[in-house]
C-alpha cells in the first residue's frame, strides 16, 4: 500500500500570498495517478487537480499541480479568502487508494 | 449535475449493522467506477472501498476486510455498502464518491452520510 505524506500539516498565510503544499509518496505512483481535493467543514470535497497536474471542471487557474513519481506539489499563486480550506492528495495508481492526512491552510 | 445523494445512516450498537445506499444521478452511472470514503471526527479522509463499473473488482481498505461489503445495482443508479461487525472506531461521516471511467481517481463526491457506533 502506498503511504502518502503531506506537509506542512498547518499553513497560515494571507489572502493574496502564494500557497505551496506538498505531497510525498513512499512508492513511486504510478503513470502519475495523483489527485487534490480540497475539503471545507460541512462540504463535500470538491476534486481540484487529477493526473498530477490537469485542472478539474470549474476550478479556477490560481490552482495548479506538479511533481511526478514520489513528489508532488499543490500551488496556489494567490490565495482568495474561499480557498482557506484542508487539502488532501489521493493516489490512485494502485490498489488500493490511499490519501495523505491533510494540510490545513488557515489566514493568518 | 452530478448528484450523489448517502442515505442509511444513522445510530448502531457495537456489533451492530447498517447498510448505506448512495443515489447517482445526473451521468452515465454504469460507466464509472465508485468508491466509498470516510471521516472519522477531528480526523482526515480514508478511502474505504472500490468497485469497478461492473462490479468485477472490489477493493477493501484493511480496516474494513471481512465486516464490509460494497455493491452496485446498475439499473437503479445505486451504491450500496453493508457494514457488519460494526466498531466505535468506524464512527465516521461516510461520503460517496464517483471514480473515473478508466482510474479510480475520485470526480466528485457527495454530501455524506454520518454514522455513529456507540452503545
Amino acid at each position: 500500500e502506498i503511504v502518502l505524506t503531506q506537509s506542512p500539516g498547518t499553513l497560515s498565510l494571507s489572502p493574496g500570498e502564494r500557497a505551496t503544499l506538498s505531497c510525498r509518496a513512499s512508492q513511486s505512483v504510478s503513470s502519475s495517478y495523483l489527485a487534490w481535493h480540497q475539503h471545507k467543514p460541512g462540504q463535500a470535497p470538491r476534486l481540484l487537480i487529477y493526473g498530477a497536474s490537469s485542472r478539474a471542471t470549474g476550478i479556477p487557474d490560481r490552482f495548479s499541480g506538479s511533481g511526478s513519481g514520489t513528489d508532488f506539489t499543490l500551488t496556489i499563486s494567490r490565495l482568495e479568502p474561499e480557498d482557506f480550506a484542508v487539502y488532501y492528495c489521493q493516489q490512485y495508481g494502485s490498489s488500493p487508494g490511499s490519501f495523505g492526512q491533510g494540510t490545513k491552510l488557515e489566514i493568518k | 449535475e452530478v448528484q450523489l445523494v448517502e442515505s442509511g445512516g444513522g445510530l448502531v450498537k457495537p456489533g451492530g449493522s447498517l447498510r448505506l445506499s448512495c443515489a447517482a444521478s445526473g451521468f452515465t452511472f454504469s460507466t464509472h467506477n465508485m468508491n466509498w470514503v470516510r471521516q472519522a471526527p477531528g480526523k482526515g479522509l480514508e478511502w474505504v472501498s472500490s468497485i469497478s463499473s461492473s462490479s468485477s473488482y472490489m477493493y477493501y481498505a484493511d480496516s474494513v476486510k471481512g465486516r464490509f461489503t460494497i455493491s452496485r445495482d446498475n439499473a437503479k443508479n445505486s451504491l450500496y455498502l453493508q457494514m457488519n461487525s460494526l466498531r466505535a472506531e468506524d464512527t465516521a461521516v461516510y461520503y460517496c464518491a464517483r471514480g473515473g471511467i478508466l482510474t479510480t481517481v475520485i470526480q466528485s463526491w457527495g454530501q455524506g452520510t454520518l454514522v455513529t457506533v456507540s452503545s
